[in-house]
């Protein structure tokens, strides 16, 4: 198995300039998500997914969009690209949680580097 | 609001001396707190769980609801735990709010 895999792995825009990330899983993950990681910042979740037709915006939604039409892959948009965007983005996948207790491990991608100029 | 706070942006330690990377949160509910980890040029992967109350590579971390705290603790630091640490607080459907994590640095 893959795990979760993540293109391209770096990828440098002009401002204004348009690109789709994608994600995409192998093990039938029904939740799926998008992070950026910032110096000093952690991880900061974007927009997420539970499950295939689904999506919700997270703790920075403002700029991207996403989608999620197989359950397999998850897509993060960037319509206009600004240099407040130059990040490494995060994307990780679990299944189900069991409820209170249950075991909602997350898999990482690998990360996609983008700097926006 | 969730939120999780890791205070120390480094931390610095010899190899064999004991290492606590804290981490304090704020949720009103029951929280699911994780440590993940991120070594030198490999993907973020999940180190333990509080639920587990399990030790991984010789860490431990203890759940304190009094204090909010979820601290990670080693006895004896080894150079291959040099790494980036987040702490992570599990809320509703899966969504998980990490700490700003704490690069540690195991000296020889």
């Amino acid at each position: 198995n893959a795990g979760v895999t993540q293109t391209p792995k770096f990828r440098v825009l002009k401002t204004g300039q348009s690109m789709t990330l994608l994600c995409a899983q192998d093990m039938n993950h029904e939740y799926m998500y998008w992070y950026r990681q910032d110096p000093g910042m952690g991880l900061r979740l974007i927009h997420y997914s539970v499950g295939e037709g689904t999506t919700a915006k997270g703790e920075v939604p403002d700029g991207y969009n996403v989608s999620r039409l197989k359950k397999q892959n998850f897509l993060l948009g960037l319509e206009s690209a600004a240099p407040s965007q130059t990040s490494v983005y995060f994307c990780a996948s679990s299944y189900q949680s069991s409820g209170t207790g249950g075991y909602n491990e997350q898999f990482f991608g690998p990360g996609t580097r983008l700097t926006v100029l | 609001a969730q939120r999780v706070t890791q205070p120390e942006k480094l931390l610095s330690v010899f190899k064999g001396a004991p290492v606590e990377l804290k981490c304090n949160y704020s949720y009103s509910g029951s929280p699911e707190l994780f440590w993940y980890v991120q070594y030198s040029r490999q993907r973020l992967q999940l180190l333990l769980r509080h639920i587990s109350r399990e030790s991984i590579k010789g860490f431990t971390a203890d759940l304190n609801k009094g204090e909010t705290s979820f601290h990670l603790k080693k006895p004896f630091a080894q150079e291959e735990d040099s790494a980036m640490y987040y702490c992570a607080l599990s809320v509703d459907f899966n969504k998980f709010y990490f700490g700003s994590g704490t690069k540690l640095n195991v000296k020889p």
